[in-house]
Parts: structure tokens; sequence; C-alpha cells
């Protein structure tokens, strides 16, 4: 179990980039998440994969955002035309089942929009 | 629909002394609940879990959680804190489905 791992783990991007964070969950969990953290707040869910399939989207995920786990391994999360509110952490975890089986998270991304 | 909710957003205990962070969940089926703890610039890590059984949690680093569902609470406690304590904790809450739900989260200090 080498842990679920983010990459990179700080990104600052000036407003209107694009942006793509990577998720490599561990190895034999099948489901993945995508989650949102900003300060003073806990998670707030983004997106769900069950192996490769896209199963639900938040209403936080505008069309701005999108997200992929192609092969049913890593995941990548793009944000485009990035503005200064999604400046926040942004964080994956996977589990190799449904509750009450835990979420494995990774140590996140922080992500500032200038 | 589930929803979980942290009362006081701040605490601060003496080193040695209890720590006592509260819980209150909702959930028209029976819950699955989580405390997790998060050290700064770092992801989310379980501390314990109740999911059926035994009331009474214990988890890592000393704490434990009971599960009351008169009280509909799954408060985390410690008998005493140490200086490493000092995170951030969320309790979460989950239906048996994927969703996870986490409350706001309770920064806690400890003071030497």
């Amino acid at each position: 179990d080498t842990g679920v791992s983010q990459d990179p783990r700080h990104k600052i991007t000036k407003r209107g980039q694009n942006v793509t964070f990577r998720c490599d969950p561990i190895s034999e969990h099948n489901r993945l998440y995508w989650y949102r953290q900003t300060l003073g707040q806990g998670p707030e869910f983004l997106t769900y994969f069950q192996n490769e399939a896209q199963l639900e989207k938040s209403r936080l995920l505008s069309d701005r955002f999108s997200a992929e786990r192609p092969k049913g391994s890593f995941s990548t999360l793009e944000i485009q035309r990035t503005e200064q509110g999604d400046s926040a952490m942004y964080l994956c975890a996977s589990s190799p089942r449904q509750a009450p089986s835990p979420l494995h998270f990774g140590n996140g991304t922080r992500l500032t929009v200038t | 629909a589930q929803s979980v909710t942290q009362l006081g957003s701040h605490v601060s205990v003496s080193e040695g002394a209890l720590v006592l962070l509260r819980c209150n969940y909702s959930s028209s089926v029976p819950p699955y609940l989580f405390w997790y703890v998060q050290y700064p610039n770092q992801g989310l890590q379980l501390l314990l879990k109740y999911t059926t059984g035994a009331t009474l949690v214990k988890g890592i680093n000393g704490f434990e959680a009971e599960f009351k569902k008169s009280e509909t609470s799954f408060h985390l406690t410690k008998p005493s804190a140490h200086m490493s304590d000092a995170a951030e904790y969320f309790c979460a809450v989950s239906s048996g489905t994927y969703k996870y739900i986490f409350g706001t989260g309770t920064r806690l200090k400890v003071l030497a």
C-alpha cells in the first residue's frame, strides 16, 4: 500500500489559464473521488469514479471542470479558464469498496489563482 | 439526505487535559461514521470508524468515539491531550453508498 499520490502539490497560475492535476490511487482500489476543500471548510464532493466510469458529478463542478480516469487507473482533473474562486485544495481519495470502507486521501494539490 | 454538524470550529485544551470534539449527524438510514485528522498541507487520515456492533470505537493515537443513536452523536474523545494532537478534525457520515459527507471541521489547539 503506497498510498494515494497527487501531483503537483502546489500550483500557482494566473486567472484564465488552464491547469491539470493528477491522482494515482492505491492500485487495488477501483473507486476514486475528487473533493475540494477551502479554508475553514470540510471537503466538498466534486466527482466519483468506479473504475473508468464517472458515476456522479457535483453541481459544484461547472463546465470548466472535467475529470477523467482512463483505464480505471490514475485520474486527472482539469480546470479551464481558471478564476480566483477556484483557489482551493483539491483532494483525491480512493477506496476498494463503498462504505463502510473508509476513504484513503492523498496529500492534495493546493491551487492558487492570481 | 445526510448531514454532519461539528460544534465548535476551534477548541483549545491544555496538554494532558481531556479532548472532546463534538459531532452530530442526520441520516434517514443507519449511518456509517468516521473521524479523520488533517495536519497542515496534508490530506485526511482516518482516525476511527463506526460501522455496526460495538458503539464505543477505538482508533489510532489514543482516540475513541461513541456512537449514540438516541442523541445522533458521534463525539471524539482522548483522555490526555498531547502537543502532537494539534490539527484539524473532521467527522463524516455515509449511508453505505459511495457518498461521504464531511463536517466543517474542528481545529484543535493544545496549550503547553
